[in-house]
């Protein structure tokens, strides 16, 4: 059975540093394009941001750019998100997804999310 | 940024049929867009329905299919069932790598 594990969320103060991980079981994460993708509870999903296999390719929805940096340890099996300067707008559940067999890229398997808070 | 609209909430009765629809503000929805299904259950993680337009996982219930339709991509339920009461969200791919989802739909099946 193929399991996403996020991790790494917490309450922050506004412009501080967090850094979330993503560490999977059942997938080899180094086939896959890997996403982060967040909530905040109640409303909709955004998309924020994804990484190609290698790690040459990521891209970035414009409100976290400059701010945020996603990357992947393949050797770990993990994706990661680092999230600089925060702000109360970024509070929200963060979930990461992945490509699947037979379709690398996309969002396709899905973890439960970490919560990050964003409070003074 | 591109803005992606979907219905916000539609109702359907139990064995009845329902066609959800996702636009683009930079025009008609192609299968150069990608677009993908997604459906949220409250307090759980979303689950990919559709792919790539047309595309079902093994998880996916015979009764979802997806479609262009009209210039906007589509998830058509067949058949409704009551655990089908849920959030649907489309995602749509755009140059530049970005990817957008919609608002949403609340379906419910009364």
């Amino acid at each position: 059975e193929v399991q996403l594990v996020e991790s790494g969320g917490g309450l922050v103060q506004p412009g501080g540093s967090l850094r979330l991980s993503c560490a999977s079981s059942g997938l080899t994460l180094r086939s896959y394009w890997m996403s982060w993708v967040r909530q905040v509870p109640g409303k909709g999903l955004e998309w924020v941001a994804n990484i190609k296999q290698d790690g040459s390719e990521k891209y970035y929805v414009d409100s976290v750019k400059g701010r945020f940096i996603i990357s992947r340890d393949n050797a770990k099996n993990s994706l990661y998100l680092q999230m600089n300067s925060l702000r109360a707008e970024d509070t929200a559940l963060y979930y990461c997804a992945s490509g699947y067999i037979g379709v690398p890229q996309g969002l396709h398997c899905w973890g439960h999310g970490t919560l990050v808070t964003v409070s003074s | 940024q591109a803005v992606v609209t979907q219905e916000p909430s539609l109702t359907v009765s139990p064995g009845g049929t329902v066609t959800l629809t996702c636009g683009s503000s930079t025009g008609p929805v192609t299968s150069g867009h990608w677009p993908y299904w997604f459906q949220q259950k409250p307090g759980q993680a979303p689950r990919t329905l559709i792919y790539d337009t047309t595309n079902k996982h093994s998880w996916t219930p015979a009764r979802f299919s997806g479609s262009l339709l009209g210039g906007r991509a589509a998830l058509t339920l067949s058949g409704a069932q009551p655990e089908d009461e849920a959030d649907y969200y489309c995602l749509l791919s755009y140059s530049g790598g970005r990817h957008v989802f919609g608002p949403g739909t609340n379906v419910t099946v009364l």
